[in-house]
Formats: C-alpha cells, sequence, structure tokens
C-alpha cells in the first residue's frame, strides 16, 4: 500500500544551521505531496505542498522539491531558528479517488540557541 | 474565526465510561477526519467521512463509532472506553484534494 517513512528524529540543531529532514514514499499513483508542522501543543498546519513531479513547495523559508525518480520530498531550511522547533510531518495524498493522506510518523525538530 | 473546532479540549475518563468527541467545520468542506496521535506512532486514522452521509474505517477503528451530523459536524464516540484509548485526538477537514487538511487543535483523552 501507499506509505511515507521519515527519518528518525529528534534531531538537534545551533540556531542559523542547515536543515535536512529526509522523505520518501511508496505510491501507486501520482500523488500530491506534503509537508506539515506541529508545534507544542498544536494541532497540524500545513506548512508547503507539491502537486507533481519537479514542483517545489516553499514557505516560512522551507522548500522541498518532488522528486519522481528518487521518490523523495525532503524538507529543507537554510538557516533554522529556535522558533522552528516542532515536530513535522511528510504526507501524501493520492490525486484520484477518496483516499486520505497518508502521515508519516514524524521528525522531531529541536534548535537551541 | 474560520476553521475547525473540537470540544472538548481535556478529557479524562474512567475504564468503561462513554464519551462523543465534537468536531465542527465552517469552511464547507466536504471530507472530514478523526485521528488519533500518540507517541512514537505519528498520526493514525480511525474513520473518515468523504461527504455528507457516508463514513468509512480508517486503520484503527475499533472501539470507536462516528456519526457525520450534517456538512459542517463530525463526531467520535467511544462506547466503552480503555486505558489504551489514551491518546490525543485530531479532527481534520478537506476541501479540493490538492489543497491538504485544515487540524483542529487536539482533545487531550487520559481514560483511567
Amino acid at each position: 500500500g501507499d506509505s511515507v517513512t521519515q527519518m528518525e528524529g529528534p534531531v538537534t540543531l545551533s540556531e542559523e544551521a542547515f536543515l535536512t529532514i529526509n522523505c520518501t514514499y511508496t505510491a501507486t499513483g501520482y500523488p500530491s505531496l506534503f509537508w506539515y508542522v506541529q508545534y507544542p501543543g498544536e494541532g497540524l498546519q500545513l506548512l508547503l505542498k507539491a502537486t507533481k513531479a519537479d514542483d517545489k513547495g516553499s514557505n516560512k523559508g522551507f522548500e522541498a522539491t518532488y522528486r519522481k525518480e528518487t521518490t523523495s520530498f525532503h524538507l529543507e531550511k537554510g538557516s533554522v531558528q529556535v522558533s522552528d522547533s516542532a515536530v513535522y510531518f511528510c504526507a501524501l495524498n493520492l490525486n484520484s479517488g477518496n483516499t486520505p493522506l497518508v502521515f508519516g510518523k514524524g521528525t522531531r525538530l529541536s534548535v537551541i540557541a | 474565526n474560520a476553521g475547525v473546532t473540537q470540544t472538548p479540549k481535556f478529557q479524562v475518563l474512567k475504564t468503561g465510561q462513554s464519551m462523543t468527541l465534537q468536531c465542527a467545520q465552517d469552511m464547507n468542506h466536504n471530507s472530514m477526519y478523526w485521528y488519533r496521535q500518540d507517541p512514537g506512532m505519528g498520526l493514525r486514522l480511525i474513520y473518515y467521512s468523504a461527504s455528507e452521509g457516508t463514513t468509512d474505517k480508517g486503520e484503527v477503528p475499533n472501539g470507536y463509532n462516528v456519526s457525520r451530523l450534517n456538512k459542517r459536524e463530525f463526531s467520535l464516540r467511544l462506547e466503552s472506553a480503555a486505558p489504551s484509548q489514551t491518546s490525543v485526538y485530531f479532527c481534520a477537514s478537506s476541501g479540493d484534494r490538492g489543497y491538504g487538511y485544515t487540524f483542529g487543535s487536539g482533545t487531550r483523552l487520559t481514560v483511567v
């Protein structure tokens, strides 16, 4: 079945460091791909998305490129801040049918000053 | 404020008690979902409703029932709570497929 695999955390970085969180997927069709962020004590918020191969989603300095050849959607940010500390979830949604989002298990990021 | 509203935010139940978690959205979304979040397990889908009048099981439906009361509201019921149902429950809704989900702020449930 469809699935999403994320790198396991926690990830701890110093402020202004470069961030990469790996995400790979398995899907039978042509999915849309998403990154969600969950700040402490809150629900998930959509961070960015890409709906077809080679699309780049971006928001708040975060970027991810839909790579069909490697079935990946890695999240990157050039310079993290303490306020980026959160749990990040990669997810996919097939572009046909009525199937719900499939989420990865999440990666906890802690940024220290 | 537009979005997804969940009530209550916190609840403690005794084993065997029943309760209903409420969820309402005001974005005119067709689809609604219930997830549970446990440490190390990510999000697991309990039930979803692709449109008003329809519901389908997700990955972990046992011990739960749902009702899609109308387009706005989607409730989750625990008929006989068990300690294994201690979790944080999130409701979400979505419109067009490519736009992702909007999540509520969650209900933290403890069953003792």
